[in-house]
């Protein structure tokens, strides 16, 4: 079967860095994303990565490794708007987009 | 209005009730997709509309009937729920349903309560 592994919640500091992981067992791999999502509103896409490496978009940055099925989402400079859901999700080889449960992110002053 | 529009944002029902949501996006988006989202679950994919068409139906009950009048609104018909259908109902919208990046935007959900 398809699986999107990450942690169920985390917990960080204000200003501090954080290290999202995900990993994943698919069909195939068309790409992967993170989007992220604060209670009570729409998940908003954050990231796509396709190729191998960093891709960084101001504070946040997104790694990926197909060779290891393994994704990471990289925080820093927390602020406390950045605590929500973040939403992990790959395409597999049909072009579905395969979900993980997604990581509640704590900031704490 | 811009985005992905949900309505009602909150709804309340008996099992015997029947009641629709809508979403309404204002992108020029080809594709629309209902999803439900369940507390620490992965998202479910229930519907998917390519232009107008439903491309895909992922073994949804019955009991959940859409509609795709056009390629800006998307409905969901309820009838006859059961209190496990209590969950909060997404709706997106992408340029279309094909290999392209294919970023998803979402409406807010409409938080569905069954009683």
């Amino acid at each position: 079967g398809q699986n999107i592994d990450q942690p169920t919640e985390m917990t960080a500091t204000e200003g501090a860095i954080v290290q999202i992981n995900c990993t994943y067992q698919t069909s195939g791999f068309n790409g992967l994303f993170w989007y992220q999502q604060h209670a009570g509103e729409a998940p908003t896409f954050l990231s796509y990565n396709v190729l191998d490496g960093l891709e960084e978009k101001g504070r946040f940055s997104s790694f990926l490794s197909r060779s290891k099925g393994y994704s990471y989402l990289l925080l820093k400079e927390l602020q406390m708007k950045d605590s929500a859901s973040y939403l992990c999700a790959v395409r597999d080889s049909n072009y579905q987009l395969i979900w993980g449960a997604g990581t509640k992110l704590i900031i704490k002053p | 209005e811009t985005g992905v529009t949900q309505t009602p944002r909150h709804l309340v029902m008996g099992m015997t009730n029947k009641k629709s949501l809508k979403c309404e996006q204002h992108l020029g988006h080809n594709a629309m997709y209902w999803y439900k989202q369940s507390a620490k679950k992965p998202l479910e994919l229930m519907f998917v509309y390519n232009f107008k068409e439903q491309t895909e139906n992922n073994s949804v009950p019955s009991r959940f009937s859409p509609e795709c009048p056009n390629s800006s609104h998307l409905f969901l018909h309820l009838h006859t729920l059961q209190p496990e259908d209590s969950a909060l109902y997404l709706c997106a919208s992408s340029q279309d349903g094909g290999s392209g990046a294919n970023v998803l935007t979402f409406g807010a959900g409409s938080r569905l309560t069954v009683l």
